[in-house]
C-alpha cells in the first residue's frame, strides 16, 4: 500500500551495530504495528501503538525499541543487532472505524551479519 | 498465550485444482482476517468475518467462520497461476484491533 512506507528498503549490517527502520503513512490511522516475518513463522508482532503517548509490547518485543513521533511515524530499533534479527520486517496501520483491517508497508529486509 | 496455527505450510497444486487451507485458533475469536501476500510482495487485506458460520465469497475464494469462532478455512476453486502467494489468517481478539496472524500458507500453482 502505497499510504504506508518504509525505509530503508534493505539494510545490511553487523552484529552490534545499532539500526532504525522507519515507518510512515499518509492514511491518517491513529494505529501503527511492527512485525517480523520469518519462514515457517508467519508475522510475530513486535511493537504497537494506539497513538502518540501509547507503547505496547508484542509477543516478540526483547531486543527491540520502538518511538511513535508522531501520528505518522513509528520507528523501530535494534539497539544492538544480532545475526538472528536478520528478518523481514513489515509496519502496518490499521483505524478503529475501519474494524481492525490492517495495511502494510512494503517492508524492510535486514541482513545482521 | 493466544496461538493461531495453519494447515498446511506448503500445497503444489495443478491449475485448475482446488485449494483449501485451514486456521485454528487456541482461544474464542471476535473475528477472522484474510491476508494475500504475493511473492516478494507485503501482505493485503483480502476479508473478515464476524458471525459464527459465517460464509462469504469472493468469486473463486470461499471463506468460513466456524460456528464457535475458533476455525476458519479459505477455499480456493479452480486455482489459477495468479492465486500464487502466502495465505495468512488472522484472528481478532476484540476492541484493541491487535491480531494474531497464522503461520499462512503457500500456494504454488503449476501452469
Amino acid at each position: 500500500d502505497a499510504d504506508v512506507t518504509q525505509t530503508p528498503r534493505n539494510r545490511i549490517t553487523k552484529t552490534g551495530k545499532r539500526i532504525m527502520l522507519e515507518c510512515s503513512q499518509t492514511k491518517g490511522h491513529d494505529r501503527m504495528y511492527w512485525y517480523r516475518q520469518d519462514p515457517g513463522l508467519g508475522l510475530r508482532l513486535i511493537y504497537y501503538s494506539f497513538d502518540v503517548k501509547d507503547i505496547n509490547k508484542g509477543e516478540i518485543s526483547d531486543g527491540y525499541s520502538v518511538s511513535r513521533q508522531a501520528q505518522a511515524k513509528f520507528s523501530l530499533s535494534l539497539e544492538s543487532a544480532i545475526p538472528n534479527q536478520t528478518a523481514l520486517y513489515f509496519c502496518a496501520t490499521s483505524d478503529i472505524r475501519l474494524a481492525g483491517t490492517q495495511y502494510f508497508g512494503p517492508g524492510t529486509r535486514l541482513t545482521v551479519l | 498465550g493466544q496461538q493461531v496455527m495453519q494447515i498446511p505450510q506448503y500445497q503444489h497444486v495443478q491449475e485448475g485444482e482446488d485449494f483449501t487451507t485451514y486456521c485454528n485458533s487456541s482461544t474464542t475469536l471476535s473475528n477472522i482476517q484474510w491476508y494475500k501476500q504475493r511473492p516478494g510482495g507485503h501482505p493485503v487485506f483480502l476479508i473478515q468475518l464476524v458471525k459464527s458460520g459465517e460464509v462469504k465469497k469472493q468469486k473463486r475464494l470461499t471463506f468460513q467462520f466456524g460456528e464457535a469462532k475458533k476455525n476458519s478455512s479459505l477455499h480456493i476453486t479452480a486455482t489459477q497461476t495468479t492465486d500464487v502467494g502466502t495465505y495468512f489468517c488472522a484472528g481478532g481478539g476484540g476492541a484493541t484491533n491487535k491480531l494474531i496472524f497464522g503461520t499462512g500458507t503457500l500456494l504454488a500453482v503449476q501452469p
